[in-house]
């Protein structure tokens, strides 16, 4: 089976820094994907990691560690734009069939 | 510009009634899929398509069907089995069925009960 697990809700202040975890278990993996939410609107794609390692776009940093089946998204210099919900997904099989964890949402405080 | 356009944003079913929502994209995207997302919670797939005329169940597909017709459109029929069809429902693209490309999302379809 495939289970996907990241924190519920996050809370930051407007400038710091937030790290969002997910850990995954499937029966496969085929790469791992980050998408921002905003409320009520469409998901929109911010990472992918099929290699471990850090790979970095702007202020949002996407690591990968694929023996401890673990990713995280870093986002740096928060902006009160960033609150969100994050998903994290997997595509755990051959073709393109993901798997989303049940989202992060992080709330940025003045 | 191209996007994936899902209609209605807003729709309402009877008891016993069957809706079909509407997915086009105009990017060419071989690859499409049809989520269903509850409150507070994560994206779950119900159906999708590597290639058209050709279309597979995802994990919750009881209760919907699909056709994929024409490389451009899905439609997602919500039949009256599906007994608890309230939702926000995602289409989304992607480049073909391969692991490594994004899938691109359209704005959703907010379907709720009479």
């Amino acid at each position: 089976g495939q289970n996907i697990d990241q924190p519920t809700e996050m809370t930051a202040t407007e400038g710091a820094i937030v790290q969002i975890n997910c850990t995954y278990q499937t029966s496969g993996f085929n790469g791992l994907f980050w998408y921002q939410q905003h409320a009520g609107e469409a998901p929109t794609f911010l990472s992918y990691n099929v290699l471990d390692g850090l790979e970095e776009k702007g202020r949002f940093s996407s690591f990968l560690s694929r023996s401890k089946g673990y990713s995280y998204l870093l986002l740096k210099e928060l902006q009160m734009k960033d609150s969100a919900s994050y998903l994290c997904a997997v595509n755990g099989a051959a073709g393109n069939k993901l798997t989303f964890g049940g989202g992060t949402r992080v709330l940025v405080k003045p | 510009d191209g996007g994936i356009t899902q209609s209605p944003k807003y729709l309402f079913r009877k008891e016993g009634q069957n809706v079909t929502l509407s997915c086009e994209q105009n990017l060419n995207h071989d690859a499409m899929y049809w989520y269903r997302q509850d409150p507070g919670q994560g994206l779950r797939l119900i159906y999708y398509s590597q290639i058209v005329n050709d279309f597979q169940k995802g994990d919750i597909a009881e209760g919907y069907s699909v056709s994929r017709e024409k490389k451009e459109s899905f439609p997602l029929t919500v039949t009256s089995a599906q007994k608890n069809p309230t939702a926000f429902y995602l289409c989304a693209s992607s480049i073909d069925g391969q692991g490594n490309q994004p899938q691109h999302f359209g704005d959703g379809t907010r379907l709720s009960i009479l």
